[in-house]
Parts: C-alpha cells; sequence; structure tokens
C-alpha cells in the first residue's frame, strides 16, 4: 500500500525559518517530491529528491533519508507569499505510474 | 521547468452538457498524463493515468464512461466530461511526466461549474 503523512497545518512569522517533514510508505520507491500549491491553483514542482541527503534551491531545501521514509522541506526566510499548500508525493516505481500525494501541508506566514 | 498548458481555465455549463478540457505539454513529450480532481481544501485525488496511444488507467471508483480520455499524441491528452451534473463541479488538474525527467509538471487546472 502508499501512505503518506505531513501535519496538517503549520504557522511560521515572516523572515524565520519552517521545516514541513513528511514520512512515506509506498511498496516501491523511486523519488520523492515536494510541491507548493496555492488556494485555487495548480501544484508547482519545488523539488525532488531520489538520493538520501539534502538538495538546496535557493530559499527552500529538501531532505531525504531512504531507511526511515523520511523527508522534509526546509524554507528560509519566509515571506507572506510562501503562505501556501506544500504536498510531499512519492514516486512509487520506475514505471508509469503517478505519484502518491499526501494531503498537504497548509502553511500560514505570519507579520 | 517544463510548461504544461491546460484549458479551459474556468467552464460554467448546464446539467446535461459534455465538457472537453485540454491538457498540452508545451516543450516535452509527454508519455504519461494525469487526471486529477480536487475538492476544495481537500487533497488531489487521481482519477486516471493516459499513456500515448493506448487506453488509459482508471482509478477505482472513477466512471470511465462519464470521464472520457483520450491521449492521441505526445504532446496531447484530452478529459470530457459527459453529461455533466453539479455533482461533478471541481477543479480538474492534468499532469504531464516525460521520458528524459522523473517529474510531474501540473497545468494550471480548469474550475468546472455545473448548474
Amino acid at each position: 500500500g502508499q501512505n503518506i503523512d505531513q501535519p496538517t497545518e503549520m504557522t511560521a512569522t515572516e523572515g524565520a525559518i519552517v521545516q514541513i517533514n513528511c514520512t512515506y510508505q509506498t511498496s516501491g520507491f523511486n523519488g520523492l517530491f515536494w510541491y507548493q500549491q496555492h488556494a485555487g491553483e495548480a501544484p508547482t514542482f519545488l523539488s525532488y529528491n531520489v538520493l538520501d541527503g539534502l538538495e538546496e534551491k535557493g530559499r527552500f531545501s529538501s531532505f531525504l533519508s531512504r531507511s526511515k521514509g523520511y523527508s522534509y522541506l526546509l524554507l528560509k526566510e519566509l515571506q507572506m507569499k510562501d503562505s501556501a499548500s506544500y504536498l510531499c508525493a512519492a514516486n512509487p516505481d520506475t514505471g508509469r505510474r503517478a505519484l502518491t500525494f499526501g494531503s498537504g501541508t497548509r502553511l500560514q506566514v505570519q507579520p | 521547468g517544463a510548461v504544461v498548458s491546460q484549458h479551459p481555465s474556468w467552464v460554467i455549463c448546464k446539467s446535461g452538457t459534455s465538457v472537453k478540457i485540454e491538457c498540452r505539454s508545451l516543450d516535452f513529450q509527454a508519455t504519461t498524463m494525469f487526471w486529477y480532481r480536487q475538492f476544495p481544501k481537500q487533497s488531489l485525488m487521481l482519477m486516471a493515468t493516459s499513456n500515448e496511444g493506448s487506453k488509459a488507467t482508471y482509478e477505482q471508483g472513477v466512471e470511465k464512461d462519464k470521464f472520457l480520455i483520450n491521449h492521441a499524441s505526445l504532446t496531447l491528452s484530452t478529459l470530457t466530461v459527459t453529461s455533466a451534473h453539479p455533482e461533478d463541479s471541481s477543479f480538474y488538474i492534468c499532469s504531464a511526466r516525460g521520458l528524459a525527467k522523473n517529474i510531474q509538471y501540473f497545468g494550471a487546472g480548469t474550475r468546472l461549474s455545473v448548474l
């Protein structure tokens, strides 16, 4: 089966750092993705980890530990526009199956 | 990142009519396209997986005769909601994945309102 867990909601302050955790259990695994989705809009791709370790891309970083079935998305220097849902998604295999998405974490950035 | 174009972005139609939604990969060949539905404040729900030149694979509970999917080329997939009813009102989003990169890119979504 496929199961992805992430917190439902988080609140953080503008300028701060926030870490959104994700744990996954999938029958196969070929990479972990993070997407950002603003209300009423489609998801946009943020990051992709297939090997263990940290991937940094500007203010956003993503970490993966395959042995622990764990990933996190780190957002630095938070801005008001970062208020959105952040979706964790696992690629179950190397075939043509769709990503398995978590329910998303709604992040509210406050002044 | 890669560009996926989805049209129309907003549709209002009468109950009983059919609506066609187009999804195009603009700068890559999409061997596989996916169609999702999302209700307000809920997660993405995969409806079907579409591979170019073959029949779509529908998720459990999704009526294939109601949601017709055609993937005629490596850059175009269409979803037709046949005989739409108010309960079909939702946000429909397509996603495309190419051979070169193992990343799903999303279209902007289509908001369907059935009166």
